[in-house]
């Protein structure tokens, strides 16, 4: 069964302390692995895709990286307005014709000024 | 704004009842996601409509059913309501058949409240 586990549930942070964020999956040929971000009361907020072992991709202070097994959400130097829960979906090769996402449970990531 | 909306933004209703949430993906996007977000489950897909015919189901209950119109816009229609059934219920849209290079577009929900 495919599966996506994040770790951990949740982190605190005091500002400018850098730190990663895991996303472990299980899944039947990976299709693409999607980072978002969510904000309370909100919908989830596309941040990063990465396709294949190797891959990395930055934003501002993110940077995501994905082995054959995992990825993992570097938060360099955070700001309390990173502050949100980070959500990990795969699209799964036994989906290859949809475009279902199973999703993590999600990180909540507080940043303390 | 994400250009996905979904009405209502908050519903209250008693067990047994029924309601419909409504969503309408962003312009030129032909694929319609729903999502189900407890706060024990996380993100759960439920179903997608890809122009008009539905193309994949999830852990969608019997109780639940979705239809995709002419005009692209959707409906999810959530019938016998249960308290388990409280949660944000968001829609999502994405160009083609699959989720694109950047996953899809979420919309801001719809808070379902059963009391």
């Amino acid at each position: 069964e495919d599966q996506v586990t994040q770790s951990p549930e949740a982190l605190r942070l005091q500002e400018g302390e850098s730190s990663s964020l895991n996303c472990s999956y299980t899944v039947s040929g990976l299709r693409g692995l999607f980072w978002y971000r969510q904000d309370p009361g909100k919908g989830p907020e596309f941040l990063f895709t990465l396709y294949s072992a190797g891959e990395e991709k930055e934003k501002e202070r993110l940077k995501a990286t994905l082995t054959k097994k995992e990825s993992f959400l570097h938060i360099t130097a955070p700001k309390p307005e990173d502050s949100a829960t980070y959500l990990c979906a795969v699209h799964a090769g036994g989906s290859s014709n949809t475009g279902k996402l199973i999703f993590g449970q999600g990180t909540t990531l507080q940043v303390k000024p | 704004d994400s250009g996905v909306t979904q009405t209502p933004k908050h519903l209250i209703t008693a067990t047994g009842q029924r309601v419909t949430l409504r969503c309408s993906p962003r312009s030129g996007d032909l694929s319609v996601y729903w999502y189900q977000q407890s706060l024990d489950q996380g993100l759960q897909f439920l179903i997608q409509y890809y122009n008009g015919e539905e193309r994949a189901k999830g852990n969608i209950l019997e109780r639940f059913s979705a239809q995709q119109f002419p005009d692209l816009h959707s409906e999810l229609n959530l019938s016998s309501l249960e308290l388990g059934d409280s949660a944000l219920y968001f829609c999502a849209s994405s160009p083609g058949p699959q989720s694109s290079g950047y996953g899809y577009t979420f919309g801001s929900g719809t808070r379902l409240t059963v009391v």
